[in-house]
């Protein structure tokens, strides 16, 4: 079946350090993939997303490719800051077959980001 | 402002009560959806709605129900058969069933 994994945190940083948040996915057909970002005691956010392969999403300085060959969609910031600090969730869109399709999105388990001035 | 609200914020509730969630959107959206995420895991799909009047069970949807009479409105009842009704519950919508989803800030469920 579809499913996401991320790399576990906490990831903790100085700020101005480059971010890498690794997610990778497994798939059938050709799935959306999203970053989402969740501040504390939120909802989710969209950050960015990318619907086809070598698609680059692009958001507030943040980036990822969707790499179909390796089947990953990894997030990076070149220079991250403090207000950066949350929650970040890959997810792709996995299908729900009910009287046409329906977009079930599928969440890795979230990898929390701690930036220290 | 269009957007996605969700009220109460934080909700307490004696263990064996039913408790409602709103769920509401003006950006005029056809499709709705809740999903529950507990600390440490990912969210996870409790029912969706494609158009009014039409709702499907998603993932984990023992012990929950809902009703979609308008558009604009998806609310969510936590049953009493519900075994572990304390988590975060967040509702999203999509322009059509197969658009981008966005969030509501959602709804902490604490059950005593």
């Amino acid at each position: 079946g579809n499913s996401v994994t991320q790399m576990e945190g906490p990831v903790t940083l100085s700020e101005e350090a480059f971010l890498t948040i690794n997610c990778t996915y497994t798939a059938t057909g050709y799935p959306s993939l999203f970053w989402y970002v969740q501040y504390p005691g939120e909802g989710l956010q969209l950050l960015l997303k990318a619907t086809k392969a070598d698609d680059k999403g692009s958001n507030k300085g943040f980036e990822a490719t969707y790499r179909k060959e390796t089947t990953s969609f990894h997030l990076e910031k070149g220079s991250v800051q403090v207000s950066d600090s949350a929650v970040y969730f890959c997810a792709l869109s996995g299908w729900m077959n009910y009287g046409g399709a329906t977009n079930k999105l599928i969440f890795g388990t979230g990898t929390l980001l701690a930036v220290q001035p | 402002d269009g957007g996605i609200t969700q009220s109460p914020k934080y909700l307490f509730r004696k263990e064996g009560q039913n408790v409602t969630l709103s769920c509401e959107q003006n950006l005029n959206h056809d499709a709705m959806y809740w999903y529950r995420q507990d600390p440490g895991q990912g969210l996870r799909l409790i029912y969706y709605s494609q158009i009014v009047n039409d709702f499907q069970k998603g993932d984990i949807a023992e012990g929950y129900s809902v009703s979609r009479e308008k558009k604009e409105s998806f609310p969510l009842t936590v049953t009493s058969a519900q075994k572990n009704p304390t988590a975060f519950y967040l509702c999203a919508s999509s322009p059509r069933p197969m658009d981008t989803q966005y969030f509501g800030p959602g709804t902490r469920l604490t059950v005593l």
